[in-house]
């Protein structure tokens, strides 16, 4: 079973504007999470993290929220770049971290 | 270079033979996961290793995959008589902690023919 969803296989920007980016996951014992970026032929990199004692986490043009009640969370990347052309994964843990479940990704396409 | 290690980067293997993937993590990580990962989907959870002791094991590790952890420092994850459906990047990660973040290494795509 897929604790861990992002329904949008991929996304297109313009240079400039932002992206957003969607995970909703079902475990409500999730408490913390985390955004990967992809390139392909690497390894996933580590991007942002929130845990559920907050709603929102910046980190320079990455901000993510998190909405609780509706078990979502998302990737705001402002202003987009070509550069952040990449598939993102978002992922859940549930403490004590066990292990980390991953969506399926969203591949983001920034045109220049 | 203080990042996570893995090698072979890629390796290309008959069916029925068997392969060793090595990770090195991160020094002062005390835990390392395999995960694995095919097109189109995310990283799938293999195992887990909290120092030398393995403390979780997926249900998709079947009795081909054995995973070690030496003196809590590198691992193998082993696969015996390959499968087809073996084929797949494996990726290994570590972090300080239940709840730091994953470091991955940069995977080992496995093909087996």
């Amino acid at each position: 079973d897929q604790q861990v969803k992002q329904n949008s296989p991929s996304l297109s920007v313009q240079e400039g504007r932002i992206s957003i980016l969607n995970c909703d996951y079902t475990n409500s014992m999730f408490d913390y999470f985390l955004w990967y970026k992809k390139y392909p032929a690497e390894g996933p990199t580590f991007l942002i993290s929130i845990s559920s004692i907050k709603d929102k986490n910046e980190d320079g043009r990455f901000t993510v929220f998190l909405n609780k009640s509706a078990k979502h969370l998302s990737l705001h990347i402002v202003p987009s770049q070509p550069g952040d052309s990449a598939v993102y994964f978002c992922a859940a843990s549930a403490y004590p971290g066990n292990q980390f479940y991953f969506g399926t990704g969203t591949s983001l396409t920034v045109i220049p | 270079d203080t990042g996570v290690s893995q090698n072979p980067r890629h390796k290309i293997t008959k069916r029925g033979q068997n392969v060793t993937f090595r990770c090195d993590p991160i020094s002062e990580h005390n835990r390392l996961y395999w995960y694995r990962q095919t097109l189109g989907q995310g990283p799938e959870f293999l195992t887990y290793f909290q120092n030398e002791a393995q403390l979780e094991k997926s249900r998709l590790l079947s009795d081909r995959f054995s995973a070690e952890r030496p003196k809590g420092s590198f691992s193998t994850l082993e696969i015996q008589r390959t499968e087809q459906g073996d084929s797949a990047m494996y990726l290994c990660a570590s972090s300080l902690g239940p709840m730091g973040e994953l470091f991955f290494g940069e995977g080992s795509r496995l093909t087996v023919l």
